[in-house]
């Protein structure tokens, strides 16, 4: 079965600097994908990048990243120049092919001004 | 529609009472899911739904929980005789048939259970 881990509950920024948010991850299939959700207090899921794990190339959308270590199972998410509109929920998911999303309990950012 | 809509937004019912929650996806998405948030936690997958296939109904917690979904279209969840610890955020969300993309979600539902 997918588990996912993120193993910060929380963790702060000064705006324009960076954070790296971690997780971990464990499947037994080859073909799967990563993702990185980003909830703010409206409640909605907002889909922030999107890694498949047969490519060895990091995402990038924009200020976010992701560094991912496939052997490691490991796919943490860096956000760059970070602004009072970052500040939110993230969830880290895994989907094996065909198969359903599954989400870690979530690192709460905060970004302070 | 343009996104996935659920209602109502929130709902405040008594303990014990019957709740309807109702998830209309976008056009065209053939697969349909429902998660619970509780208060501060992660997504716990409830069910899912596939065009005619059975639904995969391995995440709901008890035989209080049941979802039905009308072909490709609206999905309403129904908890019976709610408890208090069914307290938590229902999400909905809608993807098309095999998607790796990740899916498009609703706003939720806040169920409060006093």
């Amino acid at each position: 079965a997918q588990t996912v881990t993120q193993s910060q509950p929380e963790m702060s920024v000064q705006e324009a600097e960076t954070v790296t948010l971690s997780c971990t991850y464990d499947t037994s299939e080859s073909d799967y994908y990563l993702f990185w959700y980003k909830q703010p207090p409206s409640r909605q899921m907002i889909l922030v990048i999107r890694q498949e794990a047969y490519k060895q190339q990091n995402a990038t959308e924009n200020r976010f990243s992701v560094n991912f270590q496939k052997a490691a199972k490991s796919f943490s998410l860096k956000i760059s120049d970070s602004q009072l509109g970052d500040a939110a929920m993230y969830f880290c998911a895994s989907m094996e092919y065909g198969n359903k999303l599954v989400f870690g309990a979530g690192t709460i950012l905060r970004v302070k001004s | 529609g343009a996104g996935v809509s659920q209602s109502p937004s929130n709902k405040v019912t008594e303990k014990g009472k019957d709740v309807e929650l109702r998830c209309d996806p976008i056009s065209g998405h053939t697969a349909l899911y429902w998660y619970r948030q509780r208060l501060g936690q992660g997504l716990e997958f409830l069910i899912y739904f596939q065009g005619n296939s059975a639904p995969d109904k391995s995440g709901l917690p008890s035989d209080r929980f049941s979802a039905e979904r009308t072909g490709e279209s609206v999905s309403t969840l129904t908890i019976q005789r709610t408890q208090q610890e069914d307290s938590a955020v229902y999400l909905c969300a809608s993807s098309l048939k095999v998607s790796n993309y990740g899916y498009t979600f609703g706003s939720g539902t806040r169920l409060t259970v006093v």
